[in-house]
């Protein structure tokens, strides 16, 4: 089976910080996602990425961007971290030829203070 | 832009009883369309899809049919369980790498 494994499934910043969510997938897919997860709005696309050192903004790309220096590993990065940004993460991966069927990790949940 | 539209939760029924969460869409052309499931502590998971007007998709007792004239996409189950109990998301594709997700329906099953 597909595992993608987010680094931290706890995470408590202070507004200002610079912040790093890691994701790593282990079945070679080109395609891999940064979502956030807000109770009553569900899943917004926050980037994504179709290939090595590719990136595409999503919906909601403004006070984050992200860093794939190799294909099993998807970074999202908060600039500098503001209360709003307190969400639950979720890294997502995809094979090029079955781009709907999203492996998700199991999420990781940031609270900003 | 395309959007999915689910009924708020949270959904609450008893072992054995018939499950419907409703999902309408809108979009332009013709998307596939899919159901995802997260149960309590994981990501979410691929439970069943549909890519065309009339195709019906099932899984692990789940159905959902894809209705064009309606723009639906309802999640049916005959007989829910316990361990059915999970957030349950609608989603629709278009030609582009993007999945557009509902807000998800919180189903509880009590014994």
């Amino acid at each position: 089976d597909v595992k993608v494994t987010q680094s931290s499934r706890y995470l408590v910043k202070r507004t200002g910080e610079k912040v790093f969510l890691e994701c790593v997938q282990d079945m070679d897919h080109e395609n891999m996602f940064w979502y956030r997860q807000d109770p009553g709005l569900g899943l917004r696309l926050i980037y994504f990425s179709y290939d090595v050192k590719m990136k595409e903004k999503g919906d909601i790309p403004e006070g984050y961007s992200v860093s794939r220096e190799k294909k099993e590993r998807f970074s999202l990065i908060l600039e500098s971290a503001s209360t709003n940004q307190t969400s639950m993460y979720l890294c997502a991966s995809s094979l090029e030829y079955r781009k709907e069927k999203l492996f998700f990790g199991s999420g990781t949940q940031l609270s900003v203070l | 832009g395309d959007s999915v539209t689910q009924m708020e939760g949270p959904v609450t029924l008893s072992e054995e009883a018939f499950l419907t969460i409703n999902c309408t869409y809108t979009a332009t052309g013709y998307p596939s369309l899919f159901w995802y499931v997260q149960y309590p502590g994981e990501g979410l998971q691929l439970l069943l899809k549909a890519t065309k007007a009339d195709d019906k998709g099932s899984n692990k007792g789940f159905e959902a049919t894809y209705r064009k004239e309606t723009t639906s996409f309802h999640l049916e189950k005959g007989s829910v369980q316990v361990s059915d109990s999970a957030v349950y998301f609608c989603a629709l594709k278009d030609s582009s790498y993007k999945l557009i997700f509902g807000s998800g329906t919180r189903l509880l099953v009590r014994p």
